[in-house]
Order: C-alpha cells, then structure tokens, then sequence
C-alpha cells in the first residue's frame, strides 16, 4: 500500500530533551515536507526537501533540524524542544520536484507532540 | 505573496441538503488550487485540484469545486451532505510562478458538520 508513515503518533516529553520524529515514504517520491498545524493557523511549512541531501527551511524552521540522506526517509529532529513546539505534525510527500509540478502531496497520520 | 483564505471556521448543513465551503486565493501568476479533508485523528487526504481547462473539477467522495478566476475562488461544493462528511476541509494554492519549493499555501480550515 502506498503511503506516507510517522513515528511516533503520540509523544509526551519534557523541555530540552532532544528527539526525533521519523517520517518514510514507500511512493519514490522525490519531494519530501513537514509541517506544523496549530489551531486557527492551518498547516505551516517547517522543512522541506526537493531531493536526497537537498534540503531548505521553510515558514517555521527555527527549533527544527531534518536531514534527507535515503529518498524515502526525512526525519525531524528537535535538538531542545520548547513548550511553544506543541504541536501536530504532518509529513508529506509528492512525485516531482518539478518547478511547474502540480502534484498532489501524500500526508502522514500526523504527530501529536506535547512539550512539557 | 500567495495566500489563502477560508473565511468560515464552520460550516452547519444538514444531511441530505447542499454543501458549501469557501476558499478563496491570491497568487501572482495562474494558481494550482487543491482541497484535502482531515477526518479525526488522520492526515490530510487529497479531494481535488484545478491545474487548467474545465472550471467545474470533480473528486473524490462526490465532492466538486468550482473555479473562479474573476472572483479567485475555489468553492468546494456537494449536491447531498452525508453525515460522514463532517470534517476539517482545507483549501491549499500554490502558484503556477511559485519558484522551486512546490510549496503549498493552506488555509486554517473549515470544519464542515453535518446534523442527521
């Protein structure tokens, strides 16, 4: 079955303590992205990657490092989370890093991060 | 800039009656309008999108969306509501100029519930 999974679905932990939320991909899809929705804000852009080791910030990347080094995988990593990093988060994919590219995106079932 | 803009955070109807969920953007060039939907506890899943051509596009589950570019609208609409529609609906552009991020710019969303 094609499709965008996240690990983990829930997470629960504590100021500073470093973690990573893994995000795979089993489509070949070259353009890779995570996002953030907040309540009344809708999705915001955190990271994406147009393809293996290229990768770029987007509206909201500060707290937040990725890495794309296999084209299926792109895990976020928050080095010290903060309380203002609660959040869900989404992975997304799509096949072309075309500049004209119209394709859809995949979405992951979503993280549920709280920071303490 | 491009943006998006749902102006209703909800959306009432009762089941059996017609459906109507605003979304409209701005772009600088021709947009690529989407709409996906967020059931409880799930990712985003792609509906529908408007590349070019007809202005009348039609999705998944029965849903349609109508294209208008003198208004920049992109109206999700449905003939007969179900129950099982109610959901978080967002409507998402990017523009055909956008440059090379294949970013999509979503909206906050409108939750759609629909009354037996």
């Amino acid at each position: 079955e094609a499709q965008v999974t996240q690990n983990p679905r829930y997470l629960i932990t504590v100021t500073g303590k470093k973690l990573t939320v893994t995000c795979s991909q089993n489509m070949n899809h070259e353009y890779m992205s995570w996002y953030r929705q907040d309540p009344g804000l809708g999705l915001r852009q955190i990271y994406y990657s147009m393809n293996v080791e290229v990768t770029d910030k987007g509206d909201v990347p500060e707290g937040y490092k990725v890495s794309r080094k296999e084209k299926r995988n792109f895990p976020l990593i928050l080095e010290s989370p903060s309380p203002n990093q609660t959040s869900l988060y989404f992975c997304a994919s799509s096949l072309s890093r075309s500049l004209s590219s119209y394709n859809e995106q995949f979405f992951g079932p979503g993280t549920r991060l709280t920071v303490l | 800039a491009q943006s998006v803009a749902q102006p209703e955070d909800q959306v009432n109807v009762a089941e059996g009656n017609p459906l109507t969920v605003k979304c409209t953007y701005s772009v600088s060039g021709n947009p690529y309008l989407f709409w996906y939907v967020q059931y409880p506890n799930r990712g985003l899943q792609f509906l529908l999108k408007y590349i070019t051509g007809d202005n009348l596009v039609k999705g998944s589950y029965g849903f349609e969306a109508e294209f208008n570019k003198s208004q920049t609208s992109f109206h999700l609409k449905k003939p007969s509501a179900l129950v099982s529609d109610s959901a978080l609906y967002f409507c998402a552009v990017r523009d055909e100029y956008g440059g090379a991020t294949n970013k999509l710019i979503f909206g906050t969303g409108t939750l759609l519930a629909v009354q037996p």
